[in-house]
């Protein structure tokens, strides 16, 4: 079955640093892969898609890569800030129709300090 | 103001006992999805529905149950079948496979 894995550990950072968080996944590439920031006791919020054909995408401070040799993207924030702090999720997208399934990972926290 | 509202925001229920989580949304969206997160986990998908009056079970169906008799409702039954009922329950629509989540239901039982 398909596995994806985030680093468990939190990511500690400081202010004005660039975060690197890993998203890693076993056997057959997605479709697309998508990540979401999490905050406390609240739902996920939709940040970026890449799909497979595409190696880099970019929305403001943040940048996501897809790299289907590796099974592996990475996201990165840029400039980062105390208001970044939350868990981000990774998304495989593993639809075969209009509809279907992802499969998220664990998610990374990410601490940015001021 | 367009949304998704999930009911009650916390919930108790003794052992044994059923019990249904609300889903609403006013985005129009056609596919509605439920996931289970447990601390430490990712979300897990419980069911989905693509469209009114058709639903599909997802990775973690045994124990629960749903319906979709208007586009706009998706409620979650969490029967007592269901052995570790205690986590936090997602609600999400999808639109151009972007998902949207509601705010969430922390489901405890007592």
């Amino acid at each position: 079955s398909q596995k994806i894995e985030q680093n468990s550990e939190a990511l500690n950072i400081q202010e004005g640093k660039t975060a690197t968080l890993t998203c890693n996944y076993t056997n057959y590439s997605p479709a697309y892969l998508q990540w979401y920031r999490q905050d406390p006791g609240r739902g996920p919020v939709f940040l970026l898609l890449i799909r497979e054909n595409e190696k880099e995408k970019r929305k403001e401070r943040l940048k996501v890569t897809f790299d289907t040799t590796l099974k592996q993207s990475l996201f990165h924030i840029t400039a980062s800030q105390p208001a970044d702090s939350a868990t981000y999720l990774c998304a495989l997208d593993m639809r075969t129709g209009n509809t279907g399934k992802l499969i998220f990972g664990q998610g990374t926290t990410l601490q940015v300090k001021p | 103001d367009g949304g998704i509202t999930q009911s009650p925001k916390y919930l108790f229920r003794k052992e044994g006992q059923n019990v249904t989580l609300s889903c609403e949304q006013n985005l129009n969206h056609d596919a509605m999805y439920w996931y289970r997160q447990d601390p430490g986990q990712g979300l897990r998908l419980i069911y989905y529905s693509q469209i009114v009056n058709d639903f599909q079970k997802g990775d973690i169906a045994e124990g629960y149950s749903v319906s979709r008799e208007k586009k706009e409702s998706f409620p979650l039954t969490v029967t007592s079948a269901q052995k570790n009922p205690t986590a936090f329950y997602l609600c999400a629509t999808e639109l151009y496979n972007e998902q949207f989540f509601g705010p969430g239901t922390r489901l405890t039982v007592l």
